[in-house]
């Protein structure tokens, strides 16, 4: 039972690259969650699942696309990555209540 | 909107007990979440109170009052390794709001 797997661990991308950060959990969780964190802050919501087949737009959903391929997985795109994306990615995810929610180990993404 | 306030940064000695206070505003409020964070890790979970009162979990105890818009997180019998982030969170619209969070340092 590896809970929430997040792939890669670490990134270095250049200005207007794209990427996909994956999520994957094993508990059988309804809903997933993206956050970014930044040095001394707390955790911002991009985008969420409640449930497989819809999503919806978190706090700061601006520059990034989000896929639910199934009930399992939760991928996160940048398009056109920019400098102020520079963050630590962390995906979660939820059985119904939202919060009490389960994070992943996170992905540290520089963008130059 | 909602916000919620905690303090930056809060300081006690190993074996002390430590109250880390968390005052919320939002247009709809369903519970109240806290997540330890070590340096590095990934956050996780401690308690969550959804109803006015305290819950106990081991040395932690976590309590709310709605009426308030106020909840504490209580650390007992303080161990070195409970140094590290804490964050409050409100639930909202089925998503979690999450506070800036409090530092807490542990000295010997």
């Amino acid at each position: 039972n590896a809970g929430v797997t997040q792939t890669p661990k670490f990134q270095v991308l250049k200005t207007g690259q794209s990427m996909t950060l994956q999520c994957a959990q094993d508990m059988n969780h309804n809903s997933m969650y993206w956050y970014r964190q930044d040095p001394g802050m707390g955790l911002r919501l991009i985008y969420y699942s409640a449930s497989e087949g819809t999503t919806d737009k978190g706090e700061v959903p601006n520059g990034y696309n989000v896929s639910r391929l199934n009930k399992r997985e939760f991928s996160l795109r940048l398009e056109s990555a920019a400098p102020s994306q520079t963050s630590v990615y962390f995906c979660a995810s939820s059985e119904v209540l939202a919060g009490e929610q389960y994070f992943g180990p996170g992905t540290r993404l520089t963008v130059t | 909107g909602q916000s919620l306030e905690q303090p930056s940064e809060v300081t006690a000695v190993e074996g002390a007990i430590v109250q880390i206070n968390c005052t919320y505003q939002t247009s709809g409020f369903y519970g109240l979440s806290w997540y330890q964070q070590h340096d590095g890790g990934a956050p996780t979970f401690l308690s969550y109170n959804a109803l006015d009162g305290l819950e106990e979990t081991g040395r932690f105890s976590s309590f709310l009052s709605r009426s308030d818009s106020y909840g504490y997180l209580l650390l007992q019998e303080l161990q070195m390794k409970d140094s590290a982030s804490y964050f409050c969170a409100v639930i909202e619209g089925g998503k979690l709001i999450f506070g800036q969070g409090t530092e807490l340092s542990v000295k010997p």
